[in-house]
Parts: structure tokens; sequence; C-alpha cells
């Protein structure tokens, strides 16, 4: 067990809808990243955050969005949706803000499915 | 642009065989981390191994164990005496320790009885 927790594990929906998905991280890590993998790729880095705040942006779309609230979890926004939608979305954390001292330690993802 | 290139889609071999993973990355920075991960059935990320970039011995972790070419900006996943519990996909990534870590496309391994 990672200590991150990721819900809900399993999430369908039709397209146009919007869900929202959440993570919290391990006990004391302040930074949280959101990945999503898509089927049979690797993980794309979407968003990062360091203690309330964005420190770095990957290959999120627009219709994407995230925050991280004061107790430290995050959320994962994700709107308009469509069927490339569909995929894996992982949460990760760290203690730092720089995590090569400090490995990311991942959640079980929610699988998301766009009808 | 960080890349990171997993040649191998699948591999399979008897338990208890030695098995290599390749990787090979493209990065521009002088210092950065290089880490395999896990995803088995269960598809939870489980981190395997790391290895800094300015370390030159390379890194062991039990049954695991990496070579590093840094010249060669390869880092293969060597796993001795295979067990059944390593069937997973495994993914090479790397990153400056920063931000962005870049994942390779994975590959699926299967240890048969």
């Amino acid at each position: 067990d990672s200590g991150v927790t990721q819900t809900p594990k399993h999430l369908i929906t039709a397209t146009g809808q919007r869900v929202t998905l959440r993570c919290s991280p391990r006990s004391g890590d302040l930074s949280v990243y959101w990945y999503q993998q898509s089927l049979d790729q690797g993980l794309q880095f979407l968003i990062q955050y360091y203690n309330g705040e964005e420190r770095a942006k990957g290959n999120i779309l627009e219709r994407f969005s995230a925050q991280q609230f004061p107790d430290l979890h995050s959320e994962l926004n994700l709107s308009s949706l469509e069927l490339g939608d569909s995929a894996l979305y992982f949460c990760a954390s760290s203690v730092e803000a720089a995590w090569g001292d400090s490995p990311l330690h991942f959640g079980n993802g929610t699988r998301l499915t766009v009808t | 642009a960080q890349t990171v290139t997993q040649s191998q889609p699948e591999m399979s071999v008897q338990e208890a065989e030695t098995v290599t993973l390749s990787c090979t990355y493209d990065t521009s920075e002088s210092n950065y981390y290089l880490f395999w991960y896990k995803q088995p059935p269960s598809r939870q990320m489980i981190l395997v191994i790391r290895q800094e970039a300015y370390k030159q011995q390379n890194a062991t972790e039990n049954r695991f164990s990496v070579n590093f070419q840094k010249a060669a900006k390869s880092f293969s996943l060597k796993i001795s005496d295979s067990q059944l519990g390593d069937t997973a996909m495994y993914f090479c990534a790397e990153g400056q320790g920063a931000q962005k870590l870049v994942f390779g496309q994975g590959t699926r391994l299967t240890i048969n009885p």
C-alpha cells in the first residue's frame, strides 16, 4: 500500500459530461501529481501541485483542471468529456516539490470510461 | 525534449530465469534520475529501482539490478531468479528531479511456471 488514496476506482459517464477525480496524498507529502494512462500507453504527466499551488503543467487539456486544497488532497476535474478521455488516471505524491530524493508514490488509479 | 524508449513491447521467460528489459532515453540535462516502475494486473504503479545519473555505480535492489550506460543513454533492468509475481508491465522513466517525469511505453513481462 503506497498510502495514496484515489476515489472512485471506476467511473463510467457519457460524452459531454463532467467528472471529478479525488486524490489524498501520503501523510506528510506536500506534492501531488496527476498522470493519464491511455490504453497500452505509458503515463503522460498532466499537472503538479505543491502545498496548494500549481507547480508544473504537462500535456493537460484546457477542458481539464485541478486544484489542491489546504488539507493537501487534490481534485482533477474533467469536463466536456470525449471518448478519447477514457483512460486510467493516476495520482502520485512526494514529500518535496522536487522528487529526486523522494520518489513518487502512486495511487491505484481511477478508471474512467466515457461512452 | 525528453524521450524514453522501450523497444520490447512483450517478453516471456520461464520461472527462475534471468531477464533483461531495455530502455533508452534522450535528455539534454546533465543531472537526472532514472526509474523502473512495475505495474501488475492490480494496476498500481510500484517503484522497482532508481538510479541517479551522477552516480557511476549501478543500483541494485535484491533480485533487481540496472545496467546504466550514461554515454549511450541506456538504462536496462535485469531481473534475476524471476518469480511468477514478477509478471507485470514494466515502465522505464526519466526526469530531472523537478516535475516532469517521462515514461516509456512499457514492456509486458510474463513469467511462465
